[in-house]
């Protein structure tokens, strides 16, 4: 099993460009997650999705939107990138939301650079 | 959801020593998780202790919880290079929870 992966790896976008960066996972886990990571601080919850079809705002959504079309896979989408926007982004999955199915297996990251 | 506060934020160690970071929070839980950030790559699951154990034992690993106190500790005995890493702590009460993290412990373990 692949696990989560994230694709692409990396990424460089000018200030108004738009991208998507899409999650996968091969677990068959109803629950995904996208945080950012900035330096010296943790992870924070952009959005996340208890199950095909929905999705919720987490922390931080604003200036991003997301879609769970398919069960394995989950989209971030950044319309107009702004500087601010520059970080880590990491997806990732877990089987339901409570107690043990609670534990979430994250994907290797995107770092995006927004100039 | 609520977040949880590691301390130290930062601590260095000789390979072979032992490691011990603590996690504090503020409202009762139904269990807490740790986890653990290589640099530069998403976290790893470490380990879940329920609010109804006291301590709990994975390899190398020794977490313990005191619910009275409303912290946790995370032990790393005999550590190594490799144990360098970030350490986070994820206090989760009942329900559907989203996982807050803070800004974890800096562990750098030296040769």
């Amino acid at each position: 099993n692949a696990g989560v992966t994230q694709t692409p790896k990396f990424r460089v976008l000018k200030t108004g460009q738009s991208m998507t960066l899409l999650c996968a996972q091969d677990m068959n886990h109803e629950y995904m997650y996208w945080y950012r990571q900035d330096p010296g601080m943790g992870l924070r919850l952009i959005h996340y999705s208890v199950g095909e079809g929905t999705t919720a705002k987490g922390e931080v959504p604003d200036g991003y939107n997301v879609s769970r079309l398919k069960k394995q896979n989950f989209l971030l989408g950044l319309e107009s990138a702004a500087p601010s926007q520059t970080s880590v982004y990491f997806c990732a999955s877990s089987i339901g939301g409570r107690g043990y199915y609670n534990e979430q297996f994250f994907g290797p990251g995107t770092r995006l650079t927004v100039l | 959801s609520q977040q949880g506060e590691e301390d130290p934020q930062a601590l260095s160690i000789q390979e072979g020593e032992n490691a011990t970071m603590n996690c504090s929070y503020k409202t009762s839980i139904n269990n807490l998780q740790w986890y653990r950030q290589n640099s530069g790559r998403g976290l790893v699951h470490l380990i879940l202790i329920r609010s109804n154990e006291r301590e709990k034992h994975s390899g190398r690993l020794r977490v313990t919880l005191d619910t009275s106190k409303k912290s946790s500790s995370l032990l790393i005995t005999a550590s190594r290079a490799a144990d360098t890493a970030s350490y986070f702590c994820a206090p989760m009460n009942t329900g559907f929870q989203k996982l807050v993290f803070g800004t974890g412990t800096r562990l750098l373990v030296s040769p």
